[in-house]
């Protein structure tokens, strides 16, 4: 139950693009079409942004968008917002029935 | 609306126990997995523990089987975390999210503090 790779930050200017990657093993990322993303503002409960590697939930902006290559997801913010500023964490099921999250990466828009 | 509220927190000695509560509401909560999630201060997300609908299925962190019981009643909607054997390192804000289906938590509880501490 090894945490997946994530920068530990990431940073862009308003308007910019920026993709935050996160790394794993062929048990758990590279596995399964099952990582996830998530963002959590300060002192707030996580948000579900993305889902089953490229799907967005319902009212999640288009400007944010998954993929996968291999053990490697990504998750790529287009646009960048002021309200984008905050914590993103990906997650992927993995081949023992369990969820293993990355240590987050912090995104600062400049 | 879908909500999920936790309960239950706050200061226990290192080898105590705790139990902390997750009431549901707004949706068909026997029908989804459900699933532990805690952030210890200042750090990650870190998966805990999930039980099936029908609590035939349930999965642990490593560090915590052996110490901590998920738990549901889908009578009342509700789904509980018992942790015995406390350590510092449990101390976190714990919580509940619903499983969707693929395998992604797509609804949040606002969380509920442990702290374990002399």
């Amino acid at each position: 139950q090894s945490a997946l790779t994530q920068p530990a930050s990431v940073s862009g200017s308003p308007g910019q693009s920026i993709t935050i990657s996160c790394t794993g093993t062929s048990s758990d990322v590279g596995g399964y079409n099952y990582v996830s993303w998530y963002q959590q503002h300060p002192g707030k409960a996580p948000k579900l942004m993305i889902y089953d590697v490229i799907n967005r939930p319902s009212g999640v902006s288009n400007r944010f968008s998954g993929s996968k290559s291999g053990n490697t997801a990504s998750l790529t913010i287009s646009g960048l917002q002021t309200e984008d500023e905050a914590d993103y964490y990906c997650s992927s099921y993995t081949s023992t029935n369990t969820w293993v999250f990355g240590g987050g990466t912090k995104l600062t828009v400049l | 609306e879908v909500q999920l509220v936790e309960s239950g927190g706050g200061l226990v000695q290192p080898g105590g126990s705790l139990r902390v509560s997750c009431a549901a509401s707004g949706f068909t909560f026997s029908s989804y997995w459900m699933t532990w999630v805690r952030q210890a201060p200042g750090k990650g997300l870190e998966w805990v523990a999930n039980m099936r609908q029908d609590v035939r299925e349930e999965y642990y962190l490593d560090s915590v089987k052996g110490r901590f019981t998920i738990s549901r009643d889908n009578a009342k909607n509700s789904l509980f975390l018992q942790m015995n054997s406390l350590r510092a390192e449990d101390t976190a804000v714990y919580y509940c999210a619903r499983v969707r289906e693929g395998a992604a938590f797509d609804i949040w509880g606002q969380g509920t503090m442990v702290t374990v501490s002399s």
